[in-house]
């Protein structure tokens, strides 16, 4: 399984953009990387996916590097709702296609 | 609206008993998937459905039981072999369990307390 590094905490000021950095320098090349965020005591919420091109959507926006080796979620406009653990995952394609979440990035979003 | 249910979302229960978490999905997703989250922790799969009437142990299956007899339905049984069955536990669901891009979605999740 390919592993994922994040940082374990980040702040972030209420407007601004929050870039959201991961490693994974042991991806394989069928491998996607998704994010995912929960805020506390509740269910994971699905932010955005991709292989090797960028991708963006009404949440996030996310940079692939070429190599693939690492990837950032960009936040554009961050709001007090956005403070969450968000999570960067490396998806595992055996074992009934389960999701493995790492220790993730705890992220604050401050007036 | 359309998403994935679980109940109730907190329940406590007397060691030794067995407790059964209700998830039910209007998605009209074939897989359906149960984790553990421990506190400060990730999640730990344990047990998973590709279809209905069939199910697979995940990393974590001891201690617990699962059916599908329908699509929309995936109850968990915690049962009394469970050494440590305090934990927050998640359900979800996704189109297609071999598609390259099947994303996954999650219920809110049911705080189980065994006293």
């Amino acid at each position: 399984d390919a592993k994922t590094t994040q940082p374990p905490s980040m702040d972030c000021a209420e407007g601004r953009a929050a870039n959201l950095p991961c490693n994974h320098s042991t991806i394989s090349g069928n491998e996607y990387v998704y994010w995912y965020r929960q805020i506390h005591s509740q269910g994971p919420q699905y932010i955005i996916h991709g292989l090797k091109n960028n991708e963006t959507n009404e949440m996030a926006s996310l940079i692939i590097t070429e190599d693939r080796k690492s990837s950032t979620l960009i936040l554009p406009h961050a709001t007090l709702r956005d403070t969450a653990v968000y999570y960067c995952i490396v998806r595992v394609e055996a074992a009934g296609n389960k999701l493995t979440f790492g220790g993730g990035t705890r992220v604050l979003v401050k007036p | 609206d359309g998403g994935i249910t679980q109940s109730p979302k907190y329940l406590f229960r007397k060691e030794g008993q067995n407790v059964t978490l209700s998830c039910e999905q209007n998605l009209n997703h074939d897989a359906m998937y149960w984790y553990r989250q421990d506190p400060g922790q990730g999640l730990r799969l344990i047990y998973y459905s590709q279809i209905v009437n069939d199910f697979q142990k995940g990393d974590i299956a001891e201690g617990y039981s699962v059916s599908r007899e329908k699509k929309e339905s995936f109850p968990l049984t915690v049962t009394s072999a469970q050494k440590n069955p305090t934990a927050f536990y998640l359900c979800a669901s996704s189109m297609a369990i071999r598609e390259d891009t099947d994303t996954q979605y999650f219920g809110p999740g049911t705080r189980l307390t065994v006293l």
